[in-house]
């Protein structure tokens, strides 16, 4: 099984600044990698794909880069509905999905 | 846009089966193309695939979980569901229901809302 290691577990950022979630995988996982957002209540929201894709609506402020086994999802400018938890997730091995354990993004 | 929606008992108890349904609508699960999945997250933790399948009854496990998973279709609804056997406390969690397709188109979009199972006597 592939084991995706987020970092850190919580990352206190204020409005406005830059924050940066680090994802590791196991094995070589490629550019298969997906990040997720996910607020208190509600269900996970696909936010990038294919490692650097935005999904649908998603804003330009969201971006992530990596390949390999080191993937990075960086939130340029913090707008308050960005605190949630964030998840990456890959899918290089059919029909293996493995998530990562999150990182809460809470407000300094 | 397709839209999911998980239903079931919110409390079963312990040694007993967990079953729920999704219901896609939206779109039709018999157009092929899409693999519809269950993943589950243990309260204040991370997500757990637990498996899914396709509208043709073709179906992929967690290996994990697979001896007490069983994840049927029913076209004619528009429904897939999830029964997991011989449930105990650890098998409580928020239960959703997603969209994924095959091979390297692997991400999870769109989600239902998800349902609380909790197992308890």
């Amino acid at each position: 099984e592939i084991v995706m290691t987020q970092s850190p577990a919580t990352l206190s950022v204020s409005p406005g600044e830059r924050a940066t979630l680090s994802c590791r995988a196991s094995q070589s996982v490629s550019s298969n990698l997906a990040w997720y957002q996910q607020k208190p209540g509600q269900a996970p929201r696909l936010l990038i794909y294919g490692a650097s894709t935005r999904a649908t609506g998603i804003p330009a402020r969201f971006s992530g880069s990596g390949s390999g086994t080191e993937f990075t999802l960086t939130i340029s400018s913090l707008q308050s509905e960005d605190f949630a938890v964030y998840y990456c997730q890959q899918y290089n091995n059919w029909p293996e999905r493995t998530f990562g354990q999150g990182t809460k993004v809470e407000i300094k | 846009q397709v839209q999911l929606q998980e239903s079931g008992p919110g409390l079963v108890k312990p040694s007993q089966t967990l079953s729920l349904t999704c219901t896609v609508s939206g779109g039709s699960i018999s157009s092929g193309g899409y693999y519809w999945s269950w993943i589950r997250q243990h309260p204040g933790k991370g997500l757990e695939w637990i498996g899914y399948i396709y509208y043709s009854g073709s179906t992929y496990y967690n290996p994990s979980l697979k001896s007490r998973v069983t994840i049927s279709v029913d076209t004619s609804k528009n429904q897939f569901s999830l029964k997991l056997s011989s449930v105990t406390a650890a098998d409580t969690a928020v239960y959703y229901c997603a969209r994924t397709q095959r091979l390297l188109i692997g991400w999870f979009d769109p989600w239902g809302q998800g349902t609380l199972v909790t197992v308890s006597s």
